[in-house]
């Protein structure tokens, strides 16, 4: 398997525009998670899936930010309009449950660097 | 709601020396812990991961972690860094969603 596939791996925006980050989770894995990255923050949970329904959206910082997952190999995070403070490295990441699902590590993608302008 | 902290956000030892990244948990239910390595421009990768079955736990490139409940601690060693080994450290706890810590940084001098 190629892994957790983000798009695109760089993304510069001007404020006020939609953002699309999409991702591809590992195949079998009913898990995913968007992250977001900055230095002032660290790592933030955003929202995760089971199964194609969020379950814990409760790390969306704004009514601007929604995140889809259509079927079970495809999920994305929309940003409209984009604000400079956005800028930030986005990671998506799988995992499927051995058990319980706690115990099992989370497979992650390369990122998205995006940088609103 | 469970929370880890990281303490240090950069810890600098010389080539060879011991590795010592400290992470102190809090859950309100028995934790599963995990240990993840970032390199520059790169995703999270498994470094290892506690989940009961025992509390001295073995990961990859001679890492290990001890989980020591009385102390809520779940801090990684190495006892011999490598240049290699520089990078960005997370400690994260997961109950039902996986939080990380802040990250530390690792720099290793020659």
């Amino acid at each position: 398997d190629a892994g957790v596939i983000q798009s695109p791996r760089h993304e510069v925006t001007e404020m006020g525009q939609e953002v699309t980050l999409r991702c591809k989770p590992i195949s079998g894995h009913d898990y995913l998670f968007w992250y977001r990255q900055t230095m002032m923050r660290g790592l933030e949970l955003l929202i995760y899936f089971n199964n194609n329904v969020p379950i814990d959206d409760s790390g969306m910082p704004e009514d601007r930010f929604s995140a889809k997952m259509p079927n079970a190999s495809f999920s994305t995070l929309k940003i409209q309009p984009s604000e400079p403070r956005d800028s930030a490295v986005y990671f998506c990441a799988s995992s499927f449950p051995a058990g319980q699902w706690a115990n099992t590590e989370a497979f992650f993608g390369q990122g998205t660097r995006l940088t609103v302008v | 709601a469970q929370s880890v902290t990281q303490l240090g956000s950069h810890v600098s030892v010389s080539e060879g020396a011991l590795v010592l990244l400290r992470c102190n948990y809090s859950s309100s239910v028995p934790p599963y812990l995990f240990w993840y390595v970032q390199y520059p421009n790169q995703g999270l990768q498994l470094l290892l991961k506690y989940t009961s079955a025992a509390t001295l736990v073995k990961g990859i490139n001679g890492f290990e972690a001890e989980f020591k409940k009385s102390e809520t601690s779940f801090h990684l060693t190495k006892p011999s860094a490598h240049m290699s080994d520089a990078a960005e450290y997370f400690c994260a706890v997961s109950t039902g969603k996986l939080i990380f810590g802040q990250g530390t940084t690792l720099q290793v001098k020659p």
